[in-house]
């Protein structure tokens, strides 16, 4: 049972909007910067949001990322079929003194 | 740009003592990154904390590990280690180190933003 609570499974067709939540409580998401990773299949995780909504070098703006109180979201705009993969939240947890992950969401392109 | 390679046995004994190093190049270990992290997930499930060594030497691990990790770092060798004792079926995993990027919040403080990745080195747990 992970801290943060992610659906499972996602999915869109090509260029459709999709949005990936991230339910946490007011000693992670409520008190710290939520951040975003994608994994691609026998991949390393790859950062793709930081501090909430900000994005590294060469994460595309069709990527963003939002918090609000002890929920975030990131949403895929212009959905590719090269955007199928693992996606998970992860925050500070103030109570544990840990960094805390989602137990991550499927995305599937149709 | 940092890079880091994790290496290690690929199957330890159920009790054993799991032992992984990390080695990092492109950059110095005593100069680079704030602190230096492991993270592990287990087949088809998602990724684990388990803690992180700052530069320094001081330490903060997973409360649910807590009893079982040590983790150290060795600046002459540019390498961080991991060592989790008393290990089970339940450890089996692949184990990844990780480094957060040069992102900082306003007061100057490291993010906790993984960018910099080793490729992963599988550990099985069995007799």
């Amino acid at each position: 049972q992970s801290v943060l609570t992610q659906p499972p499974s996602a999915s869109g067709t090509p260029g459709q909007r999709v949005t990936i939540s991230c339910s946490g409580s007011s000693s992670n998401i409520g008190s710290n910067y939520v951040y975003w990773y994608q994994q691609l299949p026998g991949t390393a995780p790859k950062l793709l949001i930081y501090k909430n909504n900000q994005r590294p070098s060469g994460v595309p703006d069709r990527l963003s990322g939002s918090r609000s109180g002890t929920s975030a979201s990131l949403a895929i705009s212009g959905l590719r079929s090269e955007d199928e993969a693992d996606y998970y939240c992860a925050a500070w947890d103030d109570s544990l003194s840990a960094m805390v992950f989602g137990g991550g969401t499927k995305l599937i392109v149709l | 740009q940092v890079q880091l390679e994790e290496s290690g046995p690929g199957l330890v004994k159920p009790s054993e003592t799991l032992s992984l190093t990390c080695s990092v190049s492109g950059g110095s270990l005593s100069s680079g990154s704030f602190y230096w992290s492991w993270i592990r997930q287990p087949a088809g499930k998602g990724l684990e904390w388990i803690g992180r060594i700052y530069t320094i030497g001081s330490t903060n691990y997973n409360p649910s590990l807590k009893s079982r990790v040590t983790m150290s770092v060795d600046t002459s060798t540019n390498q961080f280690s991991l060592k989790l004792s008393s290990v089970t079926a339940a450890d089996t995993a692949v184990y990844y180190c990780a480094a957060p990027g040069d992102y900082y919040d306003s007061n100057g403080y490291p993010l906790d933003a993984f960018d910099i990745w080793g490729q992963g080195t599988m550990v099985t747990v069995s007799s």
